[in-house]
């Protein structure tokens, strides 16, 4: 049983290029978390999906940032027009009740804006 | 005032004490606490479940105090390799999970 598999582990863009960052839950796993963790600084909770619904989206900036759970594929999460304070690592959790017990962690895309 | 603090540290904990800390979180109706690790801005991996009566994992304790809206973790005997750091985790109903901003700890010989 494969884990939380985030892609790409790194990815680098230009200032007002797009971003895609894709996280496939682990198989059984339907609640999908994404975090976002700045130089120094914890983990802040962006947004938490469900199959095909965005149940809390309290932490996503207005601007920008989206994210979706299609009942076929990987999470994504689109950053469009990045700047250079969205570099930071991003991380994807997925769980199979949403329960914190049963949380597990991909490795996190590290995105660079230039 | 933020959702979950914690005191950044780094506390400096000699090889073999015992050291503890503790995280304080603002709603009073959260439900679920969990303490995480994470290691180098590796994934965090989950370390235990904090219970309301206070639970011992080998050499990791975790308590709670819901009047005083705390949790708290100590690690006794310390190893090198539990340096690291502790993430406290609150989760409130609607299965938001909120991290606190981490404790660092760094155990020397």
């Amino acid at each position: 049983n494969a884990g939380v598999m985030q892609n790409p582990r790194h990815l680098v863009r230009r200032r007002g290029q797009e971003a895609r960052l894709r996280c496939s839950p682990m198989k059984g796993h339907s609640h999908v978390y994404w975090y976002r963790q700045l130089p120094e600084e914890g983990l802040k909770f962006m947004v938490y999906l469900q199959k095909e619904n965005i149940i809390d989206e309290s932490g996503m900036p207005k601007e920008r940032f989206s994210a979706e759970f299609p009942k076929e594929g990987p999470s994504i999460l689109r950053i469009q027009q990045v700047v250079r304070g969205d570099s930071a690592a991003y991380f994807c959790a997925s769980s199979p009740t949403g329960l914190g017990e049963k949380l597990f962690f991909g490795s996190g895309t590290q995105l660079s804006v230039l | 005032r933020k959702e979950v603090e914690q005191d950044p540290g780094p506390f400096n904990v000699p090889e073999g004490a015992t050291v503890a800390f503790n995280c304080t979180y603002s709603n009073s109706a959260s439900q679920s606490f969990f303490w995480y690790r994470q290691d180098c801005r590796k994934e965090p991996k989950l370390l235990m479940s904090v219970y309301s009566s206070g639970n011992e994992d080998g050499r990791f304790t975790a308590q709670l105090n819901r009047a005083s809206q705390y949790i708290s973790l100590l690690i006794r005997d310390s190893k090198l390799s539990d340096s690291a750091t502790y993430l406290c985790v609150v989760q409130a109903a609607g299965n938001k999970l909120t991290f606190g901003g981490g404790t660092r700890v760094l155990v020397k010989p």
